[in-house]
């Protein structure tokens, strides 16, 4: 059974950078594509971009001047970063298998806040 | 961007009734790309539905999934006392891939 878990701070200041990572178990990072989605209070699921392990990647244009994201296969991991963070980007960031849809599993999501 | 409703916003039923939850596009989709999800407070989203009528592994016969072009429904038989939930749709065929508001589906 595959399973994805978030992790990184709950907190993080406005104009510093972001960073979350998402562990995979269960099954290979490799080969397969991984999608970071988030959800802003009050508002709808966003999705922010994917990976895969070939080191390809593709970002939502409303987000791509600010998103890396990365794949350690080592690790078993990939990452998220996004920098110049601002109150709107306060929100439950999930990770989960897929590129651009159909995404299965997901993570449990963690939430993030940007606050002085 | 395409912009995805949901309608209703709640759907209060009883267990063993059926219900029929309703997402319509924007824009033309195709229905290749449309999916169903299903998430509980506390929980992570999970897959029922891709391609509009496909299920998802382990995802029980109850739920069904159908439409095309701007309509797509998603129909539960007979709701189990799980099935309580918030149900979101999404289009993945106009990049990027959006999401609609979900539909609670109450007691």
């Amino acid at each position: 059974q595959v399973q994805l878990q978030e992790s990184g701070p709950g907190l993080v200041k406005p104009s510093e950078t972001l960073s979350l990572i998402c562990t995979v178990s269960g099954d290979s990072i490799s080969g397969h594509y991984w999608s970071w989605i988030r959800r802003p209070p009050g508002k709808r699921l966003e999705w922010i971009g994917y990976t895969h392990s070939s080191g390809s990647t593709d970002y939502n244009p409303s987000l791509k001047s600010r998103v890396t994201m990365s794949v350690d296969t080592s690790r078993n991991q990939f990452s998220l970063n996004l920098n110049s963070v601002t109150a709107a980007d306060t929100a439950v960031y999930y990770c989960a298998r897929g590129s651009t849809g159909a995404y299965g599993p997901w993570g449990q999501g963690s939430l993030v806040t940007v606050s002085s | 961007e395409i912009v995805l409703t949901q309608s209703p916003g709640t759907l209060s039923l009883s267990p063993g009734e059926r219900a029929t939850l309703s997402c319509r596009t924007s824009q033309s989709v195709s229905s290749r790309f449309f999916a169903w999800y299903q998430q509980k407070p506390g929980q992570a989203p999970r897959l029922l539905i891709y391609g509009a009528s496909s299920r998802a592994t382990g995802i029980p016969d109850r739920f069904s999934g159908s439409g095309s072009g701007t309509d797509f429904t998603l129909t539960i038989s007979r709701l189990e006392p799980e099935d309580f939930a918030v149900y979101y749709c999404q289009q993945y065929g106009s990049l990027p891939g959006t999401f609609g508001p979900g539909t609670k589906v109450d007691i």
